[in-house]
């Protein structure tokens, strides 16, 4: 099994639509978690981490659900610049696994 | 501030030979990390430095993958001899401390490797 699972995708919404994933972890030791953001042919950047209780960055919230080993991320009114690849990354012990990333395009 | 810088950005080279990569983390930043991502999957942890010393290389094919961080700032990967299966985008990372708490990792371009 992974150590960490995403939906690939792709997810085709149009702009100013609601979209929302999740991802999968297997450690349930697990400390912290993230998402990165990939553009094609891009590095990765950190576009937020996600907290217990949930947090907001904008337009972007992200949740985790320990009991099920989960995290989702939810984007409101989506943006063409939005299109990208979403990782999800999960930190044991200061060992970072990604996820193969989920895969946004926003439409006009 | 200057980003992670690496060189070169694209390589190709045939099954067999060989190849370096260059590294030069965020000016400060004493933790860096080597990363495999082949097409359509995530980064894949290589080799952590922690200054010059190694914390983590259990995913490091050792028989044909080096890595070395010797003064403790820049770093160089190097395959040899590369397979067809080498093929991928090699990324350097940089973090102040550990990344994974509240320490954030910063990424290079990457280099781009076909082997042929």
């Amino acid at each position: 099994r992974k150590e960490v699972e995403q939906d690939p995708g792709p997810f085709n919404v149009p702009e100013g639509a609601t979209v929302a994933f999740n991802c999968t972890y297997s450690n349930s030791a697990s400390q912290s978690f993230f998402w990165y953001r990939q553009d094609c042919r891009k590095e990765p950047k950190l576009l937020m981490s996600v907290y217990s209780s949930g947090n907001e960055d904008g337009r972007f919230t992200a949740q985790l659900n320990r009991a099920s080993q989960y995290i989702s991320l939810l984007i409101r009114d989506s943006k063409l610049s939005d299109s990208a690849t979403y990782l999800c990354v999960v930190n044991a012990d200061y060992k970072l696994s990604f996820g193969a990333g989920t895969t946004v395009t926003v439409r006009a | 501030e200057a980003g992670v810088a690496q060189s070169p950005r694209y390589k190709i080279i045939e099954k067999r030979q060989s190849v370096a990569f260059w590294c030069n983390p965020i000016s400060g930043h004493a933790t860096l990390y080597w990363y495999q991502q082949i097409l359509g999957q995530g980064p894949k942890l290589l080799i952590q430095f922690q200054n010059n010393g190694v914390v983590d290389d259990s995913q490091l094919p050792k028989d044909r993958f080096s890595a070395e961080r010797l003064k403790g700032v820049d770093s160089t990967l190097k395959i040899q001899p590369a397979k067809l299966e080498d093929s991928a985008v090699y990324l350097c990372a940089s973090s102040f401390g550990l990344a994974g708490g509240e320490e954030t990792q910063y990424f290079g371009p990457g280099t781009r490797l076909l082997v042929l």
